[in-house]
């Protein structure tokens, strides 16, 4: 079993619909839940960043983790053409590293 | 903008040769990881540089190897190269050790080995 599962999609909405993307994680001694949206062919970037359970939202972005059923979700409300990428999620290993574990990414296509 | 800034962008390379790919981290930061992207998966770490000691190895062999120097680069080398080592290789630079906080992404390097 993949310590970070996420769907590879791909995921097709129109314009201005709300977007649920989902991960699921294994290790209950995580804390620490990042989203990165990845353009083709370049790095990732930093979207969101959540430490235990709740929710935070930054404008478009709703960002919600569930501990108690290990489950992360990426909310992203009247998408754009400019939202299509690649969505990440990610969790931090504290346990002697610092390392990122991530899924395999959602593809996301917005369509206009 | 993150100010982690890889070098080259783009590299080719044939089988059995051996490459160097390098990175600049934030300043300030002390820590730099380096990670694989193959198409359509997400990054996997390769190992992890702490205060320019190796401090984590992923499960990756020991042609890979790498370093951190003083002034926020480091290196990433991979010998006897072989054609699965094809990917986005992406160094991500963070302050660790006290309260946390996020990592920064380079743009990556596409290594192809033909």
């Amino acid at each position: 079993q993949k310590e970070v599962e996420q769907d590879p999609g791909p995921l097709s909405v129109p314009e201005g619909a709300i977007v649920s993307l989902n991960c699921t994680y294994s290790n209950s001694a995580f804390q620490y839940f990042m989203w990165y949206r990845q353009y083709s062919r370049k790095g990732p970037e930093l979207l969101m960043y959540t430490y235990s359970s709740g929710n935070k939202e930054d404008g478009r972005f709703t960002a919600q983790v569930d501990k108690s059923s290990k489950y992360i979700s990426l909310f992203i409300r009247d998408s754009q053409p400019s939202d299509s990428a690649t969505y990440l999620c990610a969790t931090k290993d504290r346990s002697g590293t610092y390392k990122y574990i991530f899924g395999t990414g959602t593809r996301l296509k917005v369509l206009a | 903008e993150t100010g982690v800034t890889q070098s080259p962008t783009h590299l080719i390379k044939t089988r059995g040769q051996q490459v160097t790919l390098r990175c600049s981290s934030q300043s300030g930061h002390n820590t730099v990881s380096w990670y694989q992207q193959a198409l359509g998966q997400g990054p996997q770490f390769i190992f992890q540089y702490y205060r320019e000691e190796e401090n984590g190895r992923g499960n990756f062999p020991p042609r890979f190897s790498g370093l951190q120097f003083p002034n926020y680069s480091s290196e990433l080398n991979v010998n006897a190269l072989e054609l699965d080592d094809s990917a986005l290789y992406l160094c991500a630079s963070s302050l660790e050790g006290g309260s946390n906080t996020e990592a920064f992404f380079g743009q990556g390097t596409r290594l192809t080995v033909v």
